[in-house]
């Protein structure tokens, strides 16, 4: 399975975008692309996923490579709420198994 | 909303003794997993299940056993619980990795320490 590499930290001031990046290389073609993220004392939260095409939502704008091979999770006027460690991970179509790595922690300050 | 829910939310346990970790979910989806995570560190997979009776081993399945008496209910088993098991478990379900749209659920955890 094709792994991600991501920054280990980010800092952010309330209001700002936000652009979180993942590196994956190695992706093949079935390889799905999840975002999720993790504050102290509970469990991750699905925010966003896709493919190929770029995906939004009420929490995120994922903007994927044309190659695959990077993808960025943008947050749009980030709030406090907003601060949580950032997983980007890669799902292969029928497998069960996510690979998380150790996440981006965005750090937000008012 | 989807809800999965841990019992106990903390344990301490001997080196040596038997941990049961429950986890109770009212999604009716059919796949479960049990992920651990250690301090600074991603989550990793255990054992996954996707029909009662029958469960799958995940990533490191070595010392735990699980246990899917239900569709509702995952049982993650610490036989001889060591040291090395001193970790925050996570139970988490899903529709399906079969499905494009697939995203899961997870409960709050429950911090073991084994001392």
């Amino acid at each position: 399975d094709a792994k991600t590499t991501q920054p280990d930290s980010m800092e952010s001031t309330e209001g700002e975008t936000v652009h979180l990046p993942c590196s994956h290389a190695t992706i093949s073609g079935n390889e799905y692309i999840y975002w999720y993220r993790q504050v102290p004392l509970q469990g991750p939260e699905y925010v966003t996923h896709g493919l190929q095409q770029n995906t939004t939502n009420s929490m995120a704008f994922l903007a994927i490579a044309s190659d695959r091979k990077s993808s960025t999770l943008i947050l749009t006027h980030v709030s406090l709420r907003d601060a949580a460690v950032y997983h980007c991970i890669l799902r292969r179509g029928g497998s069960a198994k996510l690979i998380f790595g150790e996440g981006t922690k965005l750090t937000v300050s008012s | 909303e989807a809800a999965v829910t841990q019992s106990p939310r903390s344990k301490v346990a001997v080196t040596g003794g038997k941990v049961t970790l429950s986890c109770h979910q009212t999604n009716n989806h059919d796949y479960m997993y049990w992920y651990r995570q250690d301090t600074g560190h991603g989550l990793r997979l255990i054992h996954y299940s996707y029909v009662a009776d029958s469960t799958e081993k995940g990533d490191i399945p070595d010392g735990y056993k699980a246990s899917r008496p239900s569709q509702e209910n995952f049982s993650l088993i610490l036989e001889l619980a060591s040291l090395s098991q001193t970790a925050v478990y996570f139970c988490a379900s899903s529709d399906g990795p079969g499905l494009s749209n697939e995203r899961l659920f997870f409960g709050h955890g429950t911090k073991l320490s084994v001392l």
